[in-house]
């Protein structure tokens, strides 16, 4: 099983411009998961999807949008982006049913935004 | 909301000396504490978990403690290997009921961990 992919696993983008970063997960997990990882911050929650249709906030979600477009995908958009964005950026999912679970996560996207 | 905070930041040791990693929680309906090892260019991947209703859990060189009524819990690494050098990470989570049942993971900052030779 491959687990949770991203894509892409590198960016640089311009300040202002727009991009959006995959997320697929093939363990048919219910809850998915964006987090940023910068030094020293550990990870930050930006939004999650606790099951296919849901959608909610995390800890930093000003400049993201979420898509759960079907079980698998979680999708995560930068509409202008910012170099406080600059990031790793990364998805994770879990089985929530039954209980406590703890999370698969995926290798991540290194983003810089210059 | 729950608050998670660890320490130390970096920890250095000795091969096979032993590596103890601390953290405390705000949040006293959080009930899961997950720890994860973050290699160079790597996801976190879960290495142990404990619930609350448990005071220590091993497997094999790792360890976890848990002190509820303190709020803290920690991570010991017997027998420290170069291997074993990554980032470690705490978390914490309430149970949230909800129709399909999940759980938001907090985590500490993280503690980079080097085993030197």
């Amino acid at each position: 099983n491959a687990g949770v992919t991203q894509t892409p696993k590198f960016q640089v983008l311009k300040t202002g411009q727009s991009m959006t970063l995959q997320c697929a997960q093939d363990m048919n997990h219910n809850s998915m998961y964006w987090y940023r990882q910068d030094p020293g911050m550990g990870l930050r929650l930006i939004y999650y999807s606790a099951s296919e249709g849901t959608t909610d906030k995390g800890e930093v979600p000003n400049g993201y949008n979420v898509s759960r477009l079907n079980k698998r995908e979680f999708s995560l958009r930068l509409e202008s982006a910012a170099p406080s964005q600059t990031s790793v950026y990364f998805c994770a999912s879990s089985d929530g049913t039954g209980g406590l679970r703890s999370y698969t996560f995926g290798s991540g996207t290194r983003l810089t935004v210059v | 909301g729950e608050n998670v905070e660890q320490h130390p930041s970096t920890l250095s040791v000795q091969e096979g000396d032993s590596a103890v990693i601390k953290c405390t929680y705000s949040d006293s309906a959080s009930n899961y504490f997950p720890w994860y090892k973050q290699e160079l260019g790597k996801g976190p991947q879960l290495i142990i978990d404990i619930r609350s209703n448990v005071g220590e859990k091993k497997d094999q060189r790792i360890a976890v403690t848990l002190n509820k009524t303190a709020k803290h819990f920690s991570l010991h690494i017997t027998e420290t290997q170069p291997e074993d050098s990554a980032v470690y990470f705490c978390a914490g989570a309430p149970l949230l009921a909800f129709s399909g049942g999940y759980n938001k993971l907090i985590f500490g900052a993280g503690t980079r961990l080097a085993v030197h030779p």
